[in-house]
Parts: C-alpha cells; structure tokens; sequence
C-alpha cells in the first residue's frame, strides 16, 4: 500500500511558466513533508521542506503549499528553467516504532521547454 | 562534493558472489538509511539506523546485510543477490529526531548477472 503517491509520472513545461508538482499521502500521521530533485545517475538533492503545522514554505522559486485536509502537497517552481528539468520526489516523515521514517512517492518527471 | 559518500557507483556481480556497498557520511548525523530504487517505483526504504543501533528492517531478504560500526560509516553486504536485486542503491543520513532533512549519497548502481 502505497501511502505516498505521485499520480502524474510526467510533467511538460514552458520555460518561464509556472511548475506544479503534486503529491498525495494518506498517514495522517505524516508530520514533516520533504520535496527532492532528481538527475539520473545522482542521488536525489534536497529542495525544500514544510512541516505540518504549516501551509506554505517558501524558498527563492521554490514554494511548497500543504493541504492537510486534503492530505495533499504541492511544489510550484515559478518560473521555470530548463535546468529544473529533472525528477522531483515528495516524502514524508512519521515517527513509527521508535525511529523516523521517510517514505517516498514514485516521482514526476519534469521537462521545461526552451 | 556531497556530504554522503557511497563507493562503489558502480558494480557488476555473478550470483554468487560476495561483496559490499560501502556509505560515509560528513555531516554529523546520527540516523543512516539505505534506499532501493528500482525502474518506475519509489524509493523503498531498507534499513534505518540509528546511532549506530538497526531500528528499522523493512522485511528485507536476508541476502542483503547491513552493518553500522559508527555513526559515520554504513555498509550493505550482499550475498547470493538475484538479478532482480539490480537497482540503484541510495545511502543517506539524517539527524535523529522531528523535522529533519535526510541527505542523499549518488548511489551505487548494481548489476547482478
């Protein structure tokens, strides 16, 4: 059972416009929500961050939106640049059993256009 | 250069063989994980450790056998793999603890033949 999921594997761009990346958990016991980049053959780089007593977090182009009614978060990259060109993950954390797990969505491959 | 080190990244093994991913971490952290990621899934998350103790053994194969000795240092030992266990494997740490970033190694790519 998947409790964090992706549901576009992809995602086409123009360069300038607005990304939006979604991400849909179902533990409401998920209190930290973490978004990563990916290039292939690279480990996937950390972009931003929101805990869940937040709605919104914000970091240079990068804003990350949380709906915990919802049990939904977003990524908007705004604006976007060919070098975003890459998979984004989403995460969330739980603490579970005495230790703190992070458990991943399948991802979004992004593509901006030139 | 990346706080957490994994070598090889890269390796070709028979199935019958032994040999061992190797994860170092600079960053003063306290919890190392190790990550599958295989073709069009998630990131599925292995083991967990934390200061230096396994908490967490996602009902991995035996196969597969972790060690911390330190903080610092992580280690999957692989024995007997299937193909099927080709994938790339991630190592990553974090401080223990609410509200904090796990960082990634590059990955070791794994080929089982």
């Amino acid at each position: 059972d998947q409790q964090v999921k992706q549901n576009s594997p992809s995602l086409s761009v123009q360069e300038g416009r607005i990304s939006i990346l979604n991400c849909d958990y179902t533990n409401s016991m998920f209190d930290y929500f973490l978004w990563y980049k990916k290039y292939p053959a690279e480990g996937p780089t950390f972009l931003i961050s929101i805990s869940s007593i937040k709605d919104k977090n914000e970091d240079g182009r990068f804003t990350v939106f949380l709906n915990k009614s919802a049990k939904h978060l977003s990524l908007h990259i705004v604006p976007s640049q060919p070098g975003d060109s890459a998979v984004y993950f989403c995460a969330a954390s739980a603490h579970t059993s005495g230790t703190y797990k992070y458990i991943f969505g399948t991802g979004t491959r992004l593509k901006v256009l030139a | 250069e990346t706080g957490v080190t994994q070598t090889p990244r890269h390796l070709v093994m028979g199935m019958t063989n032994k040999k061992s991913l190797k994860c170092e971490q600079h960053l003063g952290h306290n919890a190392m994980y190790w990550y599958k990621q295989s073709a069009k899934k998630p990131l599925e998350l292995m083991f967990v450790y934390n200061f230096k103790e396994q908490t967490e053994n996602n009902s991995v194969p035996s196969r597969f056998s972790p060690e911390c000795p330190n903080s610092s240092h992580l280690f999957l030992h692989l024995h007997t793999l299937q193909p099927e266990d080709s994938a790339l494997y991630l190592c990553a740490s974090s401080q223990a603890g609410q509200g904090n970033t796990i960082y990634f190694g590059e990955g070791s790519w794994l080929t089982v033949v």
